[in-house]
């Protein structure tokens, strides 16, 4: 177990509806992490929070957007849902915005869309 | 354009003997590399990681060696056991600034038979 929590785990959904997918970081973390794993693309990166603050952006969609609130969790909010979007979504936390430290992933979130 | 890149998507080795990974990048800024191991249903769990200042970092089975010249990472878990058997992916992060995000590679499948 990573300390990092992720709800819900499977979610199934329509073409063109929005979901909102949450995650805890592990207790003391300040920097949370985004990414996406779809069959053929291995995981990639989509954003990172430190302490709230966007710190990074990767290849995220404009209907895709994220924060990060006062008590650290995060959100990953998902719009105008295509198929495409069906993917393991991840989020990870470290203790701080540095390189040089681990990330500690959650267990991920499921999306099916139809 | 994939910066990690792990050429092998399988690999099947016998237990008690040395399994491999490999794992080659091509930015030259990334300056800390990670491997981390996954499980079915479960998120990546951080394995062993070593920083570009150093060419070996050992723990306990497991052992990452770098060679920057090459722009080439190895993973060596001697003895292998039935246990290791998951998808094990490479991770680099770097590039100064803000940009800590983990590029990964696709993953190599690692199959250890009794």
């Amino acid at each position: 177990d990573s300390g990092v929590t992720q709800t819900p785990k499977h979610l199934i959904t329509a073409t063109g509806q929005r979901v909102t997918l949450r995650c805890s970081p592990r207790s003391g973390d300040l920097s949370v992490y985004w990414y996406q794993q779809s069959l053929d693309q291995g995981l990639q990166f989509l954003i990172q929070y430190y302490n709230g603050e966007e710190r990074a952006k990767g290849n995220i969609l404009e209907r895709f957007s994220a924060q990060q609130f006062p008590d650290l969790h995060s959100e990953l909010n998902l719009s105008s849902l295509e198929l495409g979007d069906s993917a393991l979504y991840f989020c990870a936390s470290s203790v701080d915005a540095g390189g040089y430290n681990e990330q500690f992933f959650g267990p991920g979130t499921r999306l099916t869309v139809l | 354009d994939q910066q990690v890149k792990q050429n092998s998507p399988s690999l099947s080795v016998q237990e008690g003997r040395i399994s491999i990974l490999n794992c080659d990048y091509t930015n030259s800024m990334f300056d800390y590399f990670l491997w981390y191991k996954k499980y079915p249903a479960e998120g990546p769990t951080f394995l062993i990681s070593i920083s570009s200042i150093k060419d070996k970092n050992e723990d306990g089975r497991f052992t990452v060696f770098l060679n920057k010249s090459a722009k080439h990472l190895s993973l060596h878990i001697v003895p292998s056991q039935p246990g290791d058997s998951a998808v094990y992916f490479c991770a680099a992060s770097g590039g100064g600034g803000s940009n800590y995000k983990l590029t990964f590679g696709k993953g190599t499948l690692l199959t250890v038979n009794p």
